[in-house]
């Protein structure tokens, strides 16, 4: 199985700053990487797809980068609404695995 | 608007069996390949199951953690998806999603239902 990384487990921001997620695959998914946010007691929702793909009505300041074992998730001037725990999932291989998540909190 | 309702979730005894239903609507069911995706308290999401449309033969894909005890199923003439679960074990409680691909093909999720609860315990 392909194994994800997720870093940091947590993280504590002040609205309108930007923050990055990292997530490491443990082999080349090829960029076959969706990036989900999850709030308390809902379902995931998709925000990235193909690594930096924009899904149609999430928030430009949402975005997606990396190649290879590396990714990131960036997201500027935070909202406080963005608080959430956010996902990698890959696609290259089955079984389709998920990190850990980081849990995005307003400080 | 598409839609994905889960039933059929509960309290079930250790080797026990549930199946699960998921009720699609708001989009061409037959043409996408469906998937179940359970969910622990605090977890990580992780994936069971997809299985293909009929142009591909309703082949099927499991995570070994439950190859050979979970199936899944499909029933396009009324848009709903199944997961018989058979000698359940505690570590099986969990959240569970049906989830649609963004594409028809995809192994990624633009829609995921509000999921259904599973608790395995004596």
């Amino acid at each position: 199985d392909i194994r994800m990384t997720q870093s940091p487990a947590s993280l504590s921001a002040s609205l309108g700053e930007t923050v990055n997620i990292e997530c490491l695959a443990s082999e080349d998914i090829y960029s076959d990487l969706a990036w989900y946010q999850q709030k308390p007691g809902k379902s995931p929702q998709l925000l990235i797809y193909n690594a930096n793909s924009l899904q149609n009505g999430v928030p430009s300041r949402f975005s997606g980068s990396g190649s290879g074992t590396q990714y990131s998730l960036k997201i500027n001037s935070l909202q406080s609404e963005d608080v959430a725990t956010y996902f990698c999932q890959q696609y290259n291989n089955y079984p389709l695995t998920f990190g850990s998540g980081t849990k995005l909190e307003i400080k | 608007e598409v839609k994905l309702l889960e039933s059929g979730g509960g309290l079930v005894q250790p080797g026990g069996s549930l199946r699960l239903s998921c009720a699609a609507s708001g989009f061409t069911f037959a043409d996408f390949y469906m998937s179940w995706i359970r969910q622990s308290p605090g977890k990580a999401p992780e994936w069971l199951s997809f299985i293909r449309n009929k142009a591909n033969s309703y082949t099927t894909e499991y995570n070994p953690s439950v190859k050979g005890r979970f199936t899944i199923s499909r029933d396009d003439t009324q848009n709903v998806l199944y997961l018989q679960m058979n000698t359940l074990r505690a570590e099986d409680t969990a959240i569970y999603y049906c989830a649609k691909p963004e594409r028809n093909w995809a192994d990624y999720f633009d829609y995921w239902g509000q999921g259904v609860m599973v608790t395995v315990s004596s």
